[in-house]
């Protein structure tokens, strides 16, 4: 069954901790994103990829942390330098910049929660 | 930077209604106008989508029409259902090399039976 798998769904985490977001995919496609969803803003992008062993910065992206070593996966690091990490974190991928399609394919999204 | 605003932030209509959401975008060279669906606990899914060499685009209920020269563009549907409450997000591509999309800030939708 194709498709994108976010994990953990839930997590807490205390202050000063580092928390990893795991993201991977088996659609074969070459590009990934992280968005991070707060109510009342829609979704703004921490993170991209277009392929592997590169990424680039998106508009959210201080505190945070990416790497891409492998095709499928891309996990996003909350680092305890991200003063506001409590948020919704949508991780989504699609065929890439080559594509004129640009629709993107979401995984069902981490809960962070900063205690 | 690029910009996208989407109104409104709620809206209620009641079953068998149309509802209209409107988005406006700040880069005029934008090429690419997604709606994604994104029901209660569940991940956006695309709905529709629509290229700026098109006015308009019509896929049963859902429809969206693009207005180049004011650089906005809207999702319609018609005869709702329940089915259709959800928040929904609009999207611009602005031009360039990757594949970004700015998305606006979300419209909740209840349809109410």
């Amino acid at each position: 069954d194709g498709g994108i798998t976010q994990s953990p769904k839930y997590l807490f985490r205390k202050e000063g901790q580092n928390v990893t977001l795991s993201c991977e995919q088996n659609l074969n496609h070459d590009a990934m994103y992280w968005y991070r969803q707060d109510p009342g803003q829609g979704l703004r992008l921490i993170y991209y990829s277009q392929i592997v062993n590169d990424f680039q910065k998106g508009d959210i992206a201080e505190g945070y942390s990416v790497s891409r070593e492998k095709k499928e996966s891309f996990p996003l690091t909350v680092t305890s330098a991200q003063k506001n990490p409590t948020a919704f974190y949508l991780c989504a991928s699609s065929m890439g910049s080559s594509s004129h399609t640009g629709e993107l394919f979401f995984g069902e999204g981490s809960r962070l929660t900063v205690l | 930077g690029e910009n996208v605003e989407q109104h409104p932030s709620t809206l209620s209509v009641q079953e068998g209604d149309s509802a209209v959401i409107k988005c406006t975008y700040s880069d005029s060279a934008s090429n690419y106008f997604p709606w994604y669906k994104q029901e209660l606990g569940k991940r956006p899914q695309l709905i529709i989508d629509i290229r700026s060499n098109v006015g308009e685009k019509k896929d049963q209920r859902i429809a969206v029409t693009l207005n180049k020269t004011a650089k906005h563009f809207s999702l319609h549907i018609t005869e709702t259902q329940p089915e259709d409450s959800a928040v929904y997000f609009c999207a611009a591509k602005p031009s360039g090399g990757y594949n970004k999309l700015i998305f606006g800030a979300g419209t909740r939708l209840a349809v109410h039976p």
